[in-house]
């Protein structure tokens, strides 16, 4: 099945630094979603973008929706130690079934 | 309070054996979705079912057979046939296909 192309794949940073995630896609998407999951647990959902273009954020963390439709970003500033955990990107396109693509997950660890 | 309830937490197979996991949500919610999580990789979808008495495989549905005869639960049957079963197992939903998905906590199932 398709997949998403999520860099990176991990990122070890210091408490207080700024993180960066993207994903890239083939294909167009009608929605972008991004996800946290926690060790044991199942995906939470962090932010939801439906426009080309948009930009949301959601404490301190921003996420926007490319505008070629291909690609969206993630970004947590002021990383604090229960950032930590595996963050993951959903793409939707157009199709009626309301399947979700996602990527490989980007695994994010902060050292105090 | 409303949400997404897998059972058990824990699974273990035996060879030849055919196991059943729950997935029960109280949301209301009409789409119901599987996955598949391995290390390292992003989710795959098993199958998934809009509307009840109605499901569909997903990409990777070889090995498992689920039914949907009610709109709040959507049991995973992984069955004999499945030679690799291990793995982090979980079921979503959403209200709608252009809704995000909503997550359980997942089931660990592990072959004894």
């Amino acid at each position: 099945g398709q997949q998403l192309n999520q860099s990176p794949q991990s990122m070890f940073i210091q408490e207080g630094e700024d993180v960066s995630m993207n994903c890239t896609s083939s294909s167009i998407f009608n929605t972008w979603l991004w996800y946290k999951q926690e060790p044991g647990e199942g995906p939470v959902l962090l932010i939801a973008l439906y426009k080309a273009g948009e930009l949301t954020s959601n404490g301190r963390l921003t996420a926007q929706f490319g505008i070629t439709r291909k690609d969206s970003f993630l970004n947590i500033s002021a990383s604090i130690p229960s950032d930590v955990g595996i963050y993951f990107c959903a793409g939707r396109g157009s199709s009626n079934t309301g399947k979700l693509i996602f990527g490989q997950g980007t695994t994010l660890q902060v050292k105090p | 309070d409303g949400g997404i309830t897998q059972s058990p937490k824990y699974l273990f197979r035996k060879e030849g054996q055919n196991v059943t996991l729950s997935c029960e949500q109280n949301l209301n919610h009409d789409a119901m979705y599987w996955y598949r999580q391995d290390p390292g990789q992003g989710l795959r979808l098993i199958y998934y079912s809009q509307i009840v008495n109605d499901f569909q495989k997903g990409d990777i549905a070889e090995g498992y057979s689920v039914s949907r005869e009610k709109k709040e639960s959507f049991p995973l049957t992984v069955t004999s046939a499945q030679k690799n079963p291990t793995a982090f197992y979980l079921c979503a939903s959403t209200r709608d296909r252009d809704q995000p998905q909503h997550f359980g906590d997942g089931t660990r199932l592990s072959i004894l």
